[in-house]
């Protein structure tokens, strides 16, 4: 019952290293997002992406890019990682037509030290 | 930006007792949605409302999407252990936006009574 899932659920980087998250969803839809949920702050939207090679800035798209090569591939990169990065990122996909619900995936969780 | 206020931020239970949750905003909402989160895991949904004043209910959980479309909640009845996680609420823009149209609420943490 394989639905959204994440390259990684730990994960530790140093400061300045490059990172990589990976998100795949098996669900064929046509919507992909990257949040980072941190304690009293909540999910907040990193990156979105309606359509393969696209993609739209959330919330907070400071420090972070996006790729999605494939439909199935979401992909977010720290150019060069830094401790207040340290967050559970989680991954999540819907519906181009409804658009409404995330299923979502078990979330990375990653440290920079 | 648009914000969602939900409440309680946090609230203890005991084995039994009936939970209540809302969540607010100035804002209008096409839908709304309600998701449980276990630690460690991604929030799976709970229950989804489409219309304004809709009442679902989803085995021990029943859920409005109040008249002004601004609001919701979420009750639990005669709450379990496994009850316990955190709970968001979301609701959609009638837009789109930054936010990908979904905006969620910063989460009502739900722990067992010591």
């Amino acid at each position: 019952d394989v639905k959204v899932t994440q390259s990684s659920r730990y994960l530790v980087k140093r400061t300045g290293e490059k990172v990589f998250l990976e998100c795949v969803q098996d669900m064929d839809h046509e919507n992909m997002f990257w949040y980072r949920q941190d304690p009293g702050l909540g999910l907040r939207l990193i990156y979105f992406s309606y359509d393969v090679k696209m993609k739209e800035k959330g919330d907070i798209p400071e420090g972070y890019s996006v790729s999605r090569e494939k439909k199935e591939r979401f992909s977010l990169i720290l150019e060069s990682a830094s401790t207040n990065q340290t967050s559970m990122y989680l991954c999540a996909s819907s519906l181009l037509r409804s658009g409404v619900h995330r299923d979502f995936g078990p979330g990375t969780r990653l440290t920079v030290t | 930006g648009q914000q969602l206020n939900q409440s309680p931020q946090s609230m203890f239970i005991q084995e039994g007792e009936d939970v209540s949750m809302n969540c607010t905003s100035s804002s209008i909402f096409n839908t709304w949605l309600w998701y449980k989160q276990d630690p460690g895991e991604g929030p799976v949904l709970l229950i989804a409302l489409y219309k304004a004043g809709e009442l679902t209910s989803n085995g021990r959980l029943t859920a409005q999407f109040g008249i002004t479309r601004k609001d919701s909640f979420l009750n639990i009845s005669a709450s379990i252990p496994s009850d316990v996680g955190i709970y968001f609420c979301a609701g959609q823009l009638p837009y789109g936006g930054s936010q990908g149209n979904l905006i969620f609420g910063k989460g009502t943490k739900l722990s067992v009574k010591p």
